[in-house]
Order: structure tokens, then sequence, then C-alpha cells
């Protein structure tokens, strides 16, 4: 079975708002994360990534939160906009170094 | 432009054909990666190569065979032993060393007629 994976299947926001996309992952051992945004027909995109030694880390518009007691990371995305409509993925980097990937959360942005 | 190609974008298949899908990067990655996508699902790995001449089984490998000959390419032949072969399938790339984004193709989409 997979060994990351997400809270919700799908979000819907409205424009303007502040989007949350969660997602858990069950290797402790794991060192580093990333999360990806998925258009249509695409390959995925690289959003931002963290280390297991870090909490918390900030891009443009978006904050990427890991909790390793509860094994928990979070995607922030501020002031959301229609662009932002398409799948996110969170991957873990196992001690393999073989990136898992999580099913994914359809984000949907309302204008 | 540095980048990971992947060919061909869509490709029609009879059952019981072997068919190979290319990836090619021009990014000198060590590492290359083959993931599978159905609808509506994850990303599921099916083999990846962290160096020239090597490789290891990922979850969904049953069916699957790859080669990592030259550093650039790291085809994926589709066998007659894949049960449902239909699927988008995604070729990544990156450095070695367990951090450092994948970098993906455009995705190849196997549909078996």
């Amino acid at each position: 079975g997979e060994s990351v994976g997400l809270h919700l299947p799908t979000l819907s926001v409205q424009e303007g708002d502040n989007s949350i996309i969660n997602c858990a992952y069950s290797n402790s051992a794991s060192d580093y994360f990333i999360w990806y945004k998925q258009e249509s027909g695409k390959g995925p995109q690289f959003i931002i990534d963290i280390r297991s030694n870090m909490d918390k880390r900030q891009g443009q518009r978006v904050t990427v939160l890991l909790n390793k007691t509860v094994k928990h990371l979070s995607l922030q995305i501020a002031a959301t906009q229609p662009g932002d409509s398409a799948v996110y993925f969170c991957a873990e980097n196992n001690n393999n170094n073989d990136m898992r990937f999580g099913a994914g959360t359809r984000l949907t942005v309302k204008p | 432009d540095g980048g990971i190609t992947q060919s061909p974008k869509y490709l029609f298949r009879k059952e019981g054909q072997n068919v190979t899908l290319s990836c090619e990067q021009n990014l000198n990655h060590d590492a290359m990666y083959w993931y599978r996508q159905d609808p509506g699902q994850g990303l599921r790995l099916i083999y990846y190569s962290q160096i020239v001449n090597d490789f290891q089984k990922g979850d969904i490998a049953e069916g699957y065979s790859v080669s990592r000959e030259k550093k650039e390419s790291f085809p994926l032949t589709v066998t007659s032993a894949q049960k449902n072969p239909t699927a988008f399938y995604l070729c990544a790339s990156r450095t070695t060393g367990g951090v450092g984004e994948l970098f993906f193709g455009e995705g190849s989409r196997l549909t078996v007629l």
C-alpha cells in the first residue's frame, strides 16, 4: 500500500481565500518531502519542498508545514487564484531514495 | 533547453503486444523513475534507477521491464504480462543524494484496445 495519503480528495475554495491541503505519511524515516501541482494531462510540477529537520518553509504564496510528531504535512496557498486549480500531491523520500506519492487532492477555485 | 522528454505522447496497443515508452533527459541526472497514474489516482512507482546499469523495482513492477544502459535514457517496456496497462505513464529524473525535486516529463498515455 501507499505510505503517503491525503485527508481530502477534493477541495473547493473561493477566489481570494486561503487553501489548506493536508497529507499524512507513515514512514517516520522519511527525510524529505515535496508538494507537486499537476494540471490535466501534464506532468507534475514542483511547488515547494521541506526537509525533515524543518517544520515550516515558505515560498511565494505557499507555505509547507511539517509535523513529525503526527506525521502530517500541509500545503497552504494564500489568496488562491483560478490558476491554482489543479491536483496537488505530496511526496516523501524514503530511505531507499525512491519518491512515493499520495493519491492527490483536487483543488477547485470558484470565481 | 534542459529537460526530460517522453515519447510517444499517445500510444495505442492491441492486447498481447509489448510496447516501449521512451524517456530521455539532458539534465545530467543520475536517478530516473517511472510512475503509473490511473484516472483520479495518485502516482505509483514502477521502477527506478539511481545509476547506469542498475535499477530497482517499485510497488507495481510486475508486467513491466526497464533498462538503463545510458545515463540519459530509461525506457520502459509494458509487456503482455501487464493485465491492465491502460494508464498515463510519467518519467522523472533528479540528482542523487535523496534530496531534490523530481523533474517530470509530459507523460505518455497508453491505451490498450
